[in-house]
């Protein structure tokens, strides 16, 4: 089933600001908000900003998320080595049914 | 500290079932719903099917309906994902995810187990 759109890749220096992408639809993102998720090679996701853009406990305040329409997006500002990760947007869509996801975005921090 | 467990993942041959299972720790099980979602090792993330806090509303992808059940046991803290007639296309590493509410059509998975990693083949 169709889901959320995300850049591939995405580069970044060390100490820089990433901002990454996801493109949604009336459906879901411009209707519910987008969360975003964290994964690190080997281990689960991890969630860093709930539909609302409201961080969980414990998550820097180096991330945070908005929404412009049906694209939402997440800036993690003073890059560091350990942001080199993969990173997802989620959503309920309401046509669909179901939670989608976007195909991840793969951060390198240089 | 929210914990959750799965098990039950092994090899299976096409055709074959098996029973997931998670148990839940640290957090009122009964009050939150509660997400199956799965990964290809190496690919994105799949939705697979979510249960609302008292099992009165359950979902599926489309894809899955008719051969994958999630049930619940808010006694045993336990979700629970019935997988029949597997496919090769279902090996993945099957994750169990807790909503933020109680309500699977939220859609906000705030905390994942390590996953239980599931192979369909002959």
């Amino acid at each position: 089933q169709a889901g959320l759109t995300q850049p591939p890749s995405m580069s970044k220096g060390l100490r820089q600001t990433a901002t990454l992408t996801c493109t949604g639809n009336i459906n879901n993102i411009d209707n519910r908000g987008a969360a975003w998720l964290q994964q690190h090679q080997g281990h689960p996701p991890k969630l860093l900003s709930y539909r609302n853009n409201d961080r969980p406990s414990g998550i820097s305040e180096r991330f945070s998320a908005s929404r412009s329409g049906n694209t939402a997006s997440l800036t993690i500002t003073g890059l560091q080595p350990e942001d080199e990760a993969d990173y997802y947007c989620s959503a309920w869509d309401n046509s669909l049914s179901a939670v989608v996801f976007g195909g991840g975005t793969k951060l390198n921090v240089l | 500290e929210v914990q959750l467990v799965e098990s039950g993942g092994g090899l299976v041959q096409p055709g074959g079932s098996l029973r997931l299972s998670c148990a839940a720790f640290g957090f009122r099980f009964d009050d939150y719903a509660m997400h199956w979602v799965r990964q290809v090792p190496g690919k994105g993330l799949e939705w697979v099917s979510g249960i609302n806090w008292n099992s009165g509303s359950i979902g599926y992808a489309d894809s899955l309906k008719g051969r994958f059940t999630i049930s619940r046991d808010n006694a045993k803290n336990s979700l629970f994902l019935q997988m029949n007639s597997l496919r090769p296309e279902d090996t993945a590493l099957y994750y169990c995810g807790k909503d933020n509410s109680g309500y699977y059509k939220n859609g906000d998975l705030d905390s994942w187990g390590q996953g239980t990693l599931v192979t369909v083949s002959s």
